[in-house]
């Protein structure tokens, strides 16, 4: 069974410090792991993904998310918050063999000036 | 880059009416396209997968009379919510995957709030 976990609905980080929205993962096969940011009333837009390779990956926005696989955790991560990335953040883990992508519940970041 | 055109972003209904909900894969080929539904402060929940030319699957405990789903061309998809109640209002998000490969991301549409009065 596939299933993602998000242990904090809610992350206030001041501008210019780093943030990290936590994500962990549960699969029977190899993981591929996604993040999408949901902006108010609009669809999710793609950051970053894992399927295979250098454990450390870069997306959008400065996002990046390193995999953890001895932790099971996919956090992403940014080294200076910005206004503009208030937001929420899903993780999302589809196993291997399978072709449905599950979601965590998101967190709702909150970028203080 | 991939670009989902979800139509409408808000319609607004009276309960017993139905209502049809497009997505458009604009520049690019979808053969698969999913349809997820999102309460407030909830994840995304999978309710079909959509596949041209073949009927949907239709996730666990969603009613495939209720949630018409229709996937014509390698472009379009609809859903169809039929004989809608007040318990239908919620957010609807259509996406399509941009490769032929289970890696490759999702692209989503802006979603569609659903209100049933």
């Amino acid at each position: 069974a596939q299933s993602v976990a998000q242990p904090e609905d809610q992350v206030n980080v001041a501008e210019g410090n780093p943030l990290t929205v936590k994500c962990t993962y549960s699969v029977s096969g190899n993981p591929y792991l996604f993040w999408y940011v949901q902006y108010p009333n609009r669809g999710l837009q793609f950051l970053l993904k894992y399927i295979t390779g250098d454990n450390l990956v870069k997306g959008s926005y400065g996002f990046e998310a390193e995999f953890n696989k001895s932790q099971t955790s996919f956090h992403l991560k940014k080294p200076s918050a910005l206004v503009s990335d208030s937001a929420l953040y899903f993780c999302a883990v589809r196993d291997s063999g399978a072709n449905n992508l599950f979601f965590g519940t998101g967190t709702r970041l909150t970028v203080i000036p | 880059g991939a670009v989902v055109s979800q139509h409408p972003s808000r319609v607004i209904c009276k309960s017993g009416t139905s209502v049809k909900i497009e997505c458009r894969s604009l520049d690019f080929q979808a053969t698969t396209m999913f349809w997820y539904r999102q309460f407030p402060k909830q994840s995304l929940m999978l309710m079909a997968t959509s596949n041209e030319g073949s009927k949907a699957t239709y996730e666990q405990g969603v009613e495939k009379d209720k949630f018409l789903i229709n996937h014509a061309s390698l472009t379009l998809s609809t859903l169809t919510v039929t004989s809608a109640h007040p318990e239908d209002s919620s957010f609807y998000i259509c996406s399509a995957r941009t490769g032929r490969f289970s890696n490759s991301p999702l692209h989503f549409g802006n979603g569609t709030r659903l209100t049933v009065t």
